[in-house]
């Protein structure tokens, strides 16, 4: 079974520029979650999808990060502008369903942003 | 925020047990307890989950105190790929959000 898919594996970018991320998740899962790493830190949930709705976004700063999940699928998350805290690992995740007691969540190997 | 809190770092020789605790002392009674890992450059490996009963599987052990307090990941001969953070994770069970601390960076020893 194919695991969860990111694109690009790394990104560097000046301050104020855009860039976007983008995510497959394991064939028929449902719910995908986007992830900020900064060094040396855990991962943070930026925003959590079932289909394509938003389940939680309460922690993803809107005035400059956006995501989407339109067919339910595949999603992108971007950044307009970027800023120097920005520089982290953008880790994707997906898992069967929500709401489930033993629903774990499987991990893409991330994209390393840096932004100069 | 993160329910849990592990030791920054530890150490175990290669060959021997690797005992990694965590507390959650505020867990409530249907919250599960997730043990992954992340080894460099890498993403989040799953390696086990419980509720209250202890659970084992082709890679760990978990050990979930009676009250369920506390909880000791067992990896039962470390080898050297086990070198990675190891976070123990409350799982919120209203959204399957996962908090993540800053996990247990454990170094296997040749």
């Amino acid at each position: 079974e194919a695991g969860v898919a990111q694109s690009p594996r790394y990104k560097i970018i000046e301050k104020r520029q855009s860039v976007a991320f983008w995510c497959n998740p394991i064939s028929g899962h449902a719910t995908l979650y986007w992830y900020q790493q900064i060094l040396g830190q855990g991962p943070k949930l930026l925003i959590q999808f079932q289909n394509n709705g938003v389940v939680d976004d309460s922690q993803l700063p809107k005035d400059r990060f956006s995501a989407e999940r339109l067919k339910g699928v595949d999603s992108t998350l971007k950044i307009q502008p970027a800023k120097l805290e920005d520089s982290a690992v953008y880790l994707c995740a997906s898992s069967l369903a929500n709401r489930v007691s033993t629903d774990t969540q499987y991990f893409g190997p991330g994209t390393r942003l840096t932004v100069l | 925020d993160a329910k849990t809190t592990q030791p920054p770092s530890m150490d175990c020789a290669e060959g021997r047990a690797a005992n990694l605790p965590c507390n959650h002392s505020t867990i409530s009674g249907n919250e599960y307890v997730y043990w992954y890992r992340q080894i460099h450059s890498q993403g989040p490996q799953y390696i086990i989950h419980g509720l209250k009963n202890n659970e084992t599987n082709e890679m760990a052990s978990l050990i979930i105190t009676e009250d369920r307090k506390s909880s000791t990941l067992i990896l039962p001969h470390a080898t050297l790929r086990d070198t990675a953070v190891y976070y123990c994770i409350v799982r919120v069970n209203t959204g399957n959000q996962f908090y993540f601390g800053t996990g247990t960076s454990l170094t296997v020893i040749p």
